[in-house]
């Protein structure tokens, strides 16, 4: 079956840093592939997401390109804030009827 | 339009008691989705239903619980007879279709302890 691994936190950055969290997957054929956020203590929200190859997601300064030929989709920002503090989930597509694979996540913290 | 609503937000059962999570999709979506994450954990897959049926429960764990998602009202994610390892955050999440290619919306999510 489908599987993600991204990598391990916490990561722990000062503010206007650049942010790289990697993230691979493994899959039969091409899932959609989606990058979550989770603030402490709610629910999650989707950060982006790519449909096909070469695709690019980007919301709010991030972004994250479905790169099939290395089967990987590393979320990127350019200058973290403090309000970017947060766990964020690498999530491809999974099973037959299309539920999510999630990893551990990885935990972000940025200092002022 | 409002978003995936989850009731309670916490749930503090004993050892033994029946937990009851409710779920009510956004309008219009009639795919729900429920996920289990343990502490320090990512999310689980747990069963997907569409209204009145079951359509992948390969997530659940084969005793104590059960989902259903019935015509009218919120999807219901039951467990029976607690245990301390069921605590955990319960999200559930909708869609409007099946499609690989649609977003699932998330719940802020249930969070059991049991006692």
């Amino acid at each position: 079956g489908n599987s993600v691994t991204q990598m391990e936190g916490p990561v722990t950055l000062s503010e206007e840093a650049f942010l790289t969290i990697n993230c691979t997957y493994t899959a039969t054929g091409y899932p959609s592939l989606f990058w979550y956020v989770q603030y402490p203590g709610e629910g999650l929200q989707l950060l982006l997401k790519a449909t096909k190859a070469d695709d690019k997601g980007s919301n709010k300064g991030f972004e994250a390109t479905y790169r099939k030929e290395t089967t990987s989709f590393h979320l990127e920002k350019g200058s973290v804030q403090v309000s970017d503090s947060a766990v964020y989930f690498c999530a491809p597509r999974g099973g037959s009827q299309g539920n999510l694979i999630f990893g551990k996540g990885t935990k972000l913290s940025v200092k002022p | 339009n409002a978003g995936v609503m989850q009731n309670p937000r916490h749930l503090v059962r004993r050892r033994g008691q029946e937990a009851r999570l409710r779920c009510s999709p956004m309008k219009g979506h009639s795919h729900v989705y429920w996920y289990r994450q343990l502490p320090e954990e990512g999310l689980k897959f747990m069963v997907y239903l569409q209204k009145e049926n079951i359509i992948d429960e390969s997530g659940m764990p084969k005793e104590r619980f059960s989902a259903e998602f019935p015509k009218e009202g919120p999807s219901i994610l039951r467990i029976q007879q607690v245990v301390r390892g069921d605590s955990a955050a319960y999200f559930c999440a909708s869609s409007p279709r099946t499609s690989g290619l649609e977003t699932q919306y998330f719940g802020p999510g249930t969070r059991l302890l049991v006692l």
